[in-house]
C-alpha cells in the first residue's frame, strides 16, 4: 500500500516569495491534515479536510496561508508571502475518517526554508 | 484545550539498556494518548496508542507504555534498546474529533 506522498521534499524561498506544496493522501482516505512542525517543535495543526470540506483551520494564519483539497482526493497549501518564521517543516498526514480512534499516517514532510 | 509536556529535550542510553520517556498531559476528559517516532528525513510513525481498557499498552517495535490517570502520565518504555531506535519521539494527546496536540518531542541517542 502506497504512503502519503508530498512534493516537493525541500525549498529555499526568499520572504515575501511565495510557495506551495502538495499531498496525495493514502487511496480511501477521507481526512487529510496538514501540520507545521518547527525546529525543535513538535507538530502543530494547521488545517483538517473531511473529502473536501474544511473541519478545523482554527490554528492556520488566514492571512497568509490558504490550503484546498478540490476534489477530497490531493491537496496544495500555500503560502502567500513567506516570513521567516515560516521556515518550518510541512507535514501531510492522512486517515479513513477524522476520529481519534483511527490512525493518522504521516508523509515525509516538506523542509521550507525562508531567507 | 488540551496540552503535553515532555520534560526530557535529549536522552542517551547505551544499546541493550532500558529506556524510560516521559511525557505528561493536561486534558479535562478521559484523554486519547499516542506516541510516535521519527527518525531523520521521515515522517512520524505511530508506536502506539491508548483509549480505553487495559492502561498497559503494547505497541511495535517492542515498546509499551503505561497510562496512570492519577499522574497524568503516559510513558514509554522499552526493556531493551537497539541502536535503530535512535530518533525523536513524540507524546500526544487527542480528543474525539482528533484534533490532537503534540508534545516537543525527546531526542533519544543510543550510545554503541
Amino acid at each position: 500500500e502506497a504512503g502519503v506522498a508530498q512534493s516537493p521534499r525541500y525549498k529555499i524561498i526568499e520572504k515575501r516569495q511565495s510557495v506551495a506544496f502538495w499531498c496525495n493522501p493514502i487511496s480511501g482516505h477521507a481526512t487529510l491534515y496538514w501540520y507545521q512542525q518547527i525546529l525543535g517543535q513538535g507538530p502543530k495543526l494547521l488545517i483538517q479536510f473531511q473529502n473536501n470540506g474544511v473541519v478545523d483551520d482554527s490554528q492556520l494564519p488566514k492571512d497568509r496561508f490558504s490550503a484546498e483539497r478540490l476534489k477530497g482526493v490531493d491537496s496544495t497549501l500555500k503560502i502567500q508571502p513567506a516570513k521567516l518564521e515560516d521556515s518550518a517543516v510541512y507535514l501531510c498526514a492522512s486517515s479513513l475518517v477524522g476520529t481519534a480512534h483511527n490512525e493518522q499516517f504521516f508523509g515525509p514532510g516538506t523542509r521550507l526554508t525562508v531567507l | 484545550a488540551q496540552s503535553v509536556t515532555q520534560p526530557d529535550i535529549h536522552i542517551t542510553v547505551s544499546e541493550g539498556a532500558s529506556l524510560e520517556l516521559r511525557c505528561n498531559y493536561s486534558y479535562g476528559a478521559t484523554p486519547y494518548l499516542f506516541w510516535y517516532v521519527q527518525s531523520p528525513g521521515q515522517g512520524l510513525q505511530l508506536l502506539l496508542k491508548y483509549f480505553s481498557g487495559d492502561t498497559l499498552v503494547q505497541g511495535i517495535k517492542g515498546f509499551e507504555a503505561e497510562f496512570k490517570r492519577s499522574q497524568s502520565s503516559f510513558n514509554l518504555r522499552k526493556p531493551s534498546v537497539h541502536w535503530s531506535d535512535a530518533a525523536e519521539y513524540f507524546c500526544a494527546v487527542g480528543a474525539v474529533s482528533n484534533d490532537m496536540r503534540f508534545g516537543a518531542g525527546t531526542r533519544l541517542t543510543v550510545k554503541p
